[in-house]
This record gives structure tokens, sequence and C-alpha cells, in this order.
């Protein structure tokens, strides 16, 4: 199957800092890429999709000036968390769909662990 | 609104027991399904999916589940239970196809020995 590599796979930041988070889709071009937000013991919630070469749609409730992505390839894209703060310590874990089409399936990155201290 | 309902937020079952992950949907169009396991630290892995045909559905490590449209559910199976099982089991929907996926809440899956 298609892989999706996520970098890193744990970060620790200080309070205040930003941190990029990156999303590559290794031997497939994704047009759209997901990215979800793991509380501990808790489900995955979407927070935003991002198409190649346009801007992201973000989720209801979800911080758009704090979780900043770029989707600039068709390879890549990547969040960044601005100015984080324990809050924002969470499992992040994006996905990407393979084709160009819209009935194809997404393929999910193994997680970035992110601890804010 | 489309929503999933996991029953069960842990099951525990014993090594070489059957093992039953329920799974319920609501979807206003025709959905796609899909059963993610996740271990420890690590992102999801596909365990199988519903799109059209067949309802029932093989997957990997010998799992299956089965789309019943009158229920709208989408349980998860596997007829004996290996310890490597143990992890965290996520039901999805996907409203109309491969759109955004709405997870369930999961559910923790143990086995013992």
């Amino acid at each position: 199957g298609a892989v999706v590599s996520q970098h890193p796979s744990w970060v620790i930041c200080k309070s205040g800092t930003s941190v990029k988070i990156e999303c590559r889709s290794l031997d497939f071009q994704a047009t759209t890429m997901f990215w979800y937000r793991q509380f501990p013991k808790q489900s995955l919630m979407l927070m935003a999709t991002s198409n190649e070469g346009s801007k992201a749609t973000y989720e209801q409730g979800v911080e758009k000036d704090k979780f900043l992505i770029n989707h600039a390839s068709l390879t890549l894209s990547t969040l960044t968390v601005t100015s984080a703060h324990p809050e924002d310590s969470s499992f992040y874990i994006c996905s990407a769909r393979d084709g160009q089409g819209l009935n194809t399936e997404a393929f999910f990155g193994q997680g970035t662990r992110l601890t804010v201290v | 609104a489309q929503s999933v309902t996991q029953l069960g937020s842990h099951v525990s079952v014993s090594e070489g027991a059957l093992v039953l992950l329920r799974c319920n949907y609501s979807s206003s169009v025709p959905p796609y399904l899909f059963w993610y396991v996740q271990y420890p630290n690590q992102g999801l892995q596909l365990l199988l999916k519903y799109t059209t045909g067949a309802t029932l559905v093989k997957g990997i490590n010998g799992f299956e589940a089965e789309f019943k449209k009158s229920e709208t559910s989408f349980h998860l199976t596997k007829p004996s239970a290996h310890m490597s099982d143990a992890a965290e089991y996520f039901c999805a929907v996907s409203p109309g196809g491969y759109n955004k996926l709405i997870f369930g809440a999961g559910t923790r899956l143990a086995v013992h020995p």
C-alpha cells in the first residue's frame, strides 16, 4: 500500500515556541491531505483538510492562525503549531489521499507526539 | 449529520475466543465504512473497508465485518483472538465516498491468556 511518513515522530518544545510537523507521501501524489488531532485515550478529530496549492479548510472550532497548514507540493503538507502552549500537547496524525480523483482512499502517517512544557 | 457509535470503550477476551467489536453509524447518504487498528504511539492501519457490493468484507489478520444497512451497523469480528490483537480499534464512516473520515470513540481490546 501507499506510504505516508510524518516527521518528527515526537517533539518536545517550550511554551511559546512554534513547531512544524511534516507529512509526506512517499510513493504517490497526494492532492488532498487531512490533519487529525488525538487526545489521550480519545478518538481522532479532524482539524483541517488541505488541497495542494490552495488554502486549507478548517473544521469548526480549530484556530487557523494557530494551526498553520501548508500544502505546497503534491507530496508534502506541513502543520505548524504557533506559540504552542501545554494544552496543545497531543498526538497529531496526517493522512493523504492517493490520486487525483475523489474516489480514492486515504493513508495515514505514523503520527507525531507533541509535548509542550 | 454523520456519526459513529462504538459500543464498549473496553472489551476483554481470552486468547482463542471470539472477538466482536460493535459499530453503528448514521449517514444521510450511502456511506463508506472502515475499521482501523492503532497500536500505542502509532498511526492508524486499515483493517478493512466497505464501499459497495458484497456486504461481508474480509480484512487483514483474520478480521471481517458485515455491513447491515437495516441495522446501520458494521460490527468487526474475528473467530479466534491472538495476544497480538490487543490494540485500539476505530470504526469510521466516510459519507458518500472517500471523503473526510468521521471516527468513533474507539474500543480498546485486551486479550488475556
